[in-house]
């Protein structure tokens, strides 16, 4: 079965950098497109970005355009994020997806981004 | 930027009862790319719709999803103890690529 699992989440300063990682088994990673989603402690989703199959193509949420890079490995069946000069409003639970056909099909179970001084 | 605007915010039912969530778009989504979720509190959210109509794998018949251009529904025909939780729309398309609904809470009368 699908399964996602992040990793990376923590406490950090402002201004501060953090790399989130998503480790993925029970499917053919490289078959599918996958995106990062949050969500602010007590509010809705937000949609961060996506990456294609090969990772020749990313679209990034203007929140994080530019403070923000989206990766993956297909090889090690792993996706990233990289996220650096994080501000408050980037505290969050983020949540790696498999991403078919414009639906978010499998959802991991999050890792909490905390950024405060 | 395609809003999206579910209501209503919360919905009070009890156990038995039929459930209509309202999704609507500030402009035409394309029905392929309309897809709800249900998410309880502590977890992650789970599809329960994709293509406006299309139940995923294991999800009960007793979810159905249905419209087209701007004006959408998800209705749970008989709540469960286990359906009370928050509803998510979510449209694919236009930039931004990805946007949400703020959600629908359905809660136990």
């Amino acid at each position: 079965q699908v399964q996602l699992v992040e990793s990376g989440g923590g406490l950090v300063k402002p201004g501060g950098s953090l790399r989130l990682s998503c480790a993925a088994s029970g499917f053919i990673f490289s078959d599918y497109y996958m995106s990062w989603i949050r969500q602010a402690p007590g509010k809705g989703l937000e949609w961060v970005s996506y990456i294609s199959y090969g990772g020749s193509t990313i679209y990034y949420a203007d929140s994080v355009k530019g403070r923000v890079t989206m990766s993956r490995d297909n090889a090690k069946n792993s996706l990233y994020l990289q996220m650096n000069s994080l501000r408050a409003e980037d505290t969050a639970v983020y949540y790696c997806a498999t991403f078919p056909s414009g639906h978010l099909a499998s959802w991991g179970q999050g890792t909490l981004v905390t950024v405060s001084s | 930027e395609i809003v999206l605007t579910q209501s209503p915010g919360t919905l009070s039912l009890s156990p038995g009862e039929r459930a209509t969530l309202s999704c609507r778009a500030s402009q035409s989504v394309t029905s392929t790319y309309l897809a709800w979720y249900q998410q309880k509190p502590g977890q992650a959210p789970r599809l329960l719709i994709y293509g406006a109509s299309s139940r995923a794998s294991g999800i009960p018949d007793r979810f159905s999803g249905s419209g087209s251009g701007t004006d959408f529904t998800l209705t749970i025909s008989r709540l469960e103890p286990e359906d009370f939780a928050v509803y998510y729309c979510q449209q694919f398309g236009s930039s931004p690529p990805l946007t949400f609904g703020g959600g629908t809470k359905v809660e136990i009368k």
